[in-house]
């Protein structure tokens, strides 16, 4: 157990729909990570917050969005969606953020299906 | 543009029979390359980090090492629960953030 929670661990939804997926940090970390794994493309990264602040983005979608809350939960909201976003939803968190290559500790994941 | 890519996609050994995995890598600034790995619908599970060419860390059965240009993973003697995709991720800088990017893996199945 990494100590990373997520909610739900499955959910599925029609096309067109808003989704939104849950992630706890393990307790001390402020640095939350947003990740996509399809089964062509692999653990993408999606987007960085650390203690409530956006840090960095990498292929997200314009139709999805991410907060960090000041409790350091944050939320991944998918809207629109489509069928090609299908995938499990990974969320992994970090005690810091820099030059540092601190460890990141994943979740059990969201599994996203869209019909 | 960053990229990992990992070989074999997949290996099928016998109990006890030792081989390595490999992890290739073309990044600017890297500063640290890390191991995990991942059993089906579960995530990925923390194993190594590698910060710089040379260097080398052990975990039971499992013994990562770095070079400029690529890591290997060697696993000695396996058992059937070290069945599982074994996950390379290097860790890069980006804008004020850092970010993992991932090699697809290497599936291994471990027979008795």
């Amino acid at each position: 157990d990494s100590g990373v929670t997520q909610t739900p661990k499955h959910l599925i939804t029609a096309t067109g729909q808003r989704v939104t997926l849950r992630c706890s940090p393990r307790s001390g970390d402020l640095s939350v990570y947003w990740y996509q794994q399809s089964l062509d493309q692999g653990l993408q990264f999606l987007i960085q917050y650390y203690n409530g602040e956006e840090r960095a983005k990498g292929n997200i979608l314009e139709r999805f969005s991410a907060q960090q809350f000041p409790d350091l939960h944050s939320e991944l909201n998918l809207s629109s969606l489509e069928l090609g976003d299908s995938a499990l939803y990974f969320c992994a968190s970090s005690v810091g953020i820099g030059d540092r290559p601190y460890e990141q500790y994943f979740g059990p994941g969201t599994r996203l299906t869209v019909t | 543009e960053d990229q990992v890519t990992q070989s074999p996609e997949a290996l099928r050994l016998q109990e006890g029979e030792s081989s390595s995995l490999n992890c290739s890598y073309t990044v600017s600034g890297l500063r640290g390359l890390f191991w995990y790995r991942q059993d089906p619908g579960k995530g990925p599970e923390f194993l190594f980090t590698l910060y710089s060419a040379g260097e080398e860390k052990e975990k039971e059965r499992l013994k990562a090492t770095l070079t400029k240009k690529e890591s290997f993973l060697h696993i000695t003697a396996p058992k059937p629960e070290d069945s599982a995709t074994y996950l390379c991720a290097v860790h890069t800088i980006t804008g004020g953030g850092n970010k993992l990017t991932f090699g697809t893996g290497t599936q291994l199945k471990v027979e008795l």
